[in-house]
């Protein structure tokens, strides 16, 4: 059971060029999310999925889109690099949060220069 | 608007000694509560969670946590801190159409020998 994989695990791009961060779950879980952790701002939800076909804006989405065509999987699409984008991604999915909490992937580490 | 504030951005504890690190939460309803642990370079890993019951709860790696409403309060506690524990860690509470999480901004633990 692998959980929750994320890749690429580091990335450096330039301004201005695009990139998606994958995010893959084998363990059938409806709900699925993207947060960007900075230092000292502790996690922000940029957007999240209550299942296939369905996707919501959370607390800081603007330069990103997200799809989620399956119940696997959530990439998440940066359109055009900026500085302010360089971050650390979580993936995170759940059946149901009140009982289970989040399963996080490993993270991102993307640099934009 | 649901928030969560963890007041002390750094914590130092000596091998051994007590540790609390503090978690104040803003909901209008009962909260679903949960602490994460972060190691350099790992994603969030689960520790506790509260949802209902017994205000006392128990977690991993010999961690606890009590809910007091009164306080509007989720405090992680350990009678005896290992260097291992030295980590970040997020207090969050889950609410939402959509099961999301609104984290603190982490506390970072460094344990002394």
């Amino acid at each position: 059971n692998a959980g929750v994989t994320q890749t690429p695990k580091f990335r450096i791009l330039k301004i201005g060029q695009s990139m998606t961060l994958q995010c893959t779950q084998d363990m059938n879980h409806n709900y699925m999310y993207w947060y960007r952790q900075d230092p000292g701002m502790g996690l922000k939800l940029i957007y999240y999925s209550v299942g296939a076909g369905i996707t919501d804006k959370g607390e800081v989405p603007n330069g990103y889109n997200v799809s989620r065509s399956t119940t696997e999987d959530f990439p998440l699409r940066l359109e055009l690099a900026a500085p302010s984008q360089t971050s650390v991604y979580f993936c995170a999915s759940t059946r149901q949060v009140a009982n289970y909490g989040y399963t996080f992937g490993s993270g991102t580490r993307l640099t934009v220069v | 608007a649901q928030s969560v504030t963890q007041p002390d951005i750094h914590i130092t504890v000596s091998e051994g000694a007590s540790l609390e690190l503090r978690c104040n939460y803003s909901y209008g309803a009962t909260p679903y509560l949960f602490w994460y642990v972060q190691s350099p370079g790992q994603g969030l890993q689960l520790l506790l969670k509260y949802f209902s019951g017994d205000t006392l709860v128990q977690g991993i790696k010999g961690f606890e946590a009590e809910f007091k409403r009164s306080q509007s309060s989720f405090n992680l506690r350990k009678p005896s801190v290992h260097w291992s524990d030295a980590a970040e860690y997020f207090c969050a509470v889950g609410a939402g159409t959509g099961n999301q999480f609104y984290f603190g901004t982490g506390t970072s633990l460094t344990v002394i020998p």
